[in-house]
């Protein structure tokens, strides 16, 4: 059964320390997106990519986030430094562009920054 | 004014009922539209796709107004499986889906 996948489940880190999450899109989806989800905002589009280019990531603070897609199986987000505001949930999801609107999304990484 | 508005509820319904959401958008060069649902601490998941002649799954029934730029989520026959939270979700340019901040169902016996 093909799913997205996303890397870590659950992570608490302190204010200042760089982390990663890491995504694998289902095989053979082209695009790939990255949303954070907090009770106030609800899901926000941080970035997305299709075919591995970055399409739009107007969404994501620049001085402190960075996506990337090193290749077709792995997309990352990088948040460097971390702070108390960045505690969410980071959705990553993929799909095809043909067949926009419907996204796979994976279970989620839930951030906590003490 | 947020691209893509919902009334968050909760709406509160007792098992059999009928339910409707409405989701208001803001660009009117907005071209597809869609329902996902969220369970709680679970990812969305597609429900079903919004057509401009509105389309019928079941006991669910989406239905768009381009004129008035909302679109709607009707539910019969509320099952207590359908408790969770509606997101409605809007693509414009270069397909960027944008979702709104979803309506809290829950369904009591």
């Amino acid at each position: 059964d093909a799913r997205v996948t996303q890397t870590p489940r659950d992570k608490v880190t302190e204010m200042g320390q760089e982390v990663t999450m890491r995504c694998q899109p289902i095989l053979g989806h082209n695009t790939v997106f990255w949303y954070r989800q907090t009770m106030m905002q609800g899901l926000e589009l941080l970035a997305y990519f299709r075919n591995r280019a970055p399409l739009d990531d107007s969404g994501m603070p620049k001085d402190r986030f960075s996506a990337e897609m090193p290749d077709a199986t792995l997309a990352t987000l990088k948040i460097q430094p971390s702070e108390p505001r960045d505690s969410a949930v980071y959705f990553c999801a993929s799909g095809l562009s043909q067949g926009i609107g419907e996204l796979f999304f994976g279970e989620g990484s839930r951030l906590t920054v003490l | 004014r947020k691209e893509v508005e919902q009334d968050p509820g909760p709406f509160n319904v007792p098992e059999g009922a009928t339910v409707a959401f409405n989701c208001t958008y803001s660009n009117s060069a907005s071209q597809s539209f869609f329902w996902y649902r969220q369970d709680c601490r679970k990812e969305p998941k597609l429900l079903m796709s919004v057509y401009s002649s509105g389309n019928e799954d079941g006991r669910f029934t989406a239905q768009l107004n381009r004129a008035s730029q909302y679109i709607s989520l009707l539910i019969r026959d509320s099952k207590l499986s359908d408790s969770a939270t509606y997101l409605c979700v809007v693509t414009g340019t270069a397909s960027k889906l944008t979702f709104g901040t979803g309506t809290r169902l829950q369904v009591t016996l």
